[in-house]
């Protein structure tokens, strides 16, 4: 398969800890890369390979995967991290891009 | 201070052309393959085409196959996106992105230019 899902729509309350998750079969063999959206912005990076974060992103974000399933992790969310988040993966079957649909994360 | 700023969006009849370009700096232009993808309002976002360093390796979403070519002036450090047979579905804000050589992830992204298909 070459595509990739998210779930349309997380909440999480001010503080608490929530995980966004992102489901393909090419998350087997590729690294998922997250990004952050906030309205009339350009995305920005928070997480490549997978786990690591670019210099600049609190360490609040982390990701991992398990199988099929990579998971972005906000721990201790806070009201500014509220933004859609798109998860990236490869498909070797041709596209070299895959997004995500997208999730919204709202903070409570 | 690095840059990509992309130019060239604006309101286009359906099966009008429309060139696009996303100028590079403040980095080495050419150590970076390039990408576009798209945005239609209220959606996510959509993979366009890629460009390789050089120039010589591009690939198209289906969605824009024959239609889009995506090309480079390394000396001009500018990524460029030519749209033909534009369509109401194209309406979209362009993003350029790079990927540094030797990684897989778009590290920068410009802030795009919107592309209206209205008759």
């Amino acid at each position: 398969s070459s595509e990739v899902t998210q779930d349309p729509a997380v909440s999480v309350a001010l503080g608490q800890t929530v995980s966004i998750t992102c489901q393909g079969d090419s998350l087997r063999y590729y690294y998922a890369t997250w990004y952050q959206q906030k309205p009339g912005q350009a995305p920005i990076l928070v997480i490549y390979n997978e786990n690591h974060r670019p210099s600049g992103i609190p360490d609040r974000f982390s990701g991992s995967r398990s199988g099929n399933t990579a998971s972005l992790t906000i721990t201790g969310a806070q009201a500014e991290d509220e933004a859609d988040y798109y998860c990236i993966s490869r498909d070797s079957s041709g596209h070299p891009v895959i997004f995500g649909g997208g999730t919204k994360l709202t903070v409570l | 201070q690095e840059q990509l700023v992309e130019s060239g969006g604006g309101v286009v009849q359906p099966g009008r052309s429309l060139r696009l370009s996303c100028a590079g700096s403040g980095f080495t232009f050419n150590n970076f393959a390039m990408h576009w993808v798209r945005q239609a309002p209220g959606a996510g976002l959509e993979w366009v085409a890629l460009i390789s360093y050089d120039g010589n390796n591009k690939y198209y979403a289906e969605s824009v196959k024959g239609r889009f070519t995506i090309s480079r002036d390394n000396s001009r450090n500018t990524l460029y996106l030519q749209m033909n047979s534009l369509r109401d579905d194209d309406t979209a804000v362009y993003f350029c992105a790079r990927v540094r050589f030797g990684t897989s992830h778009f590290d920068y992204w410009g802030r795009g230019t919107l592309v209206a298909v209205s008759s």
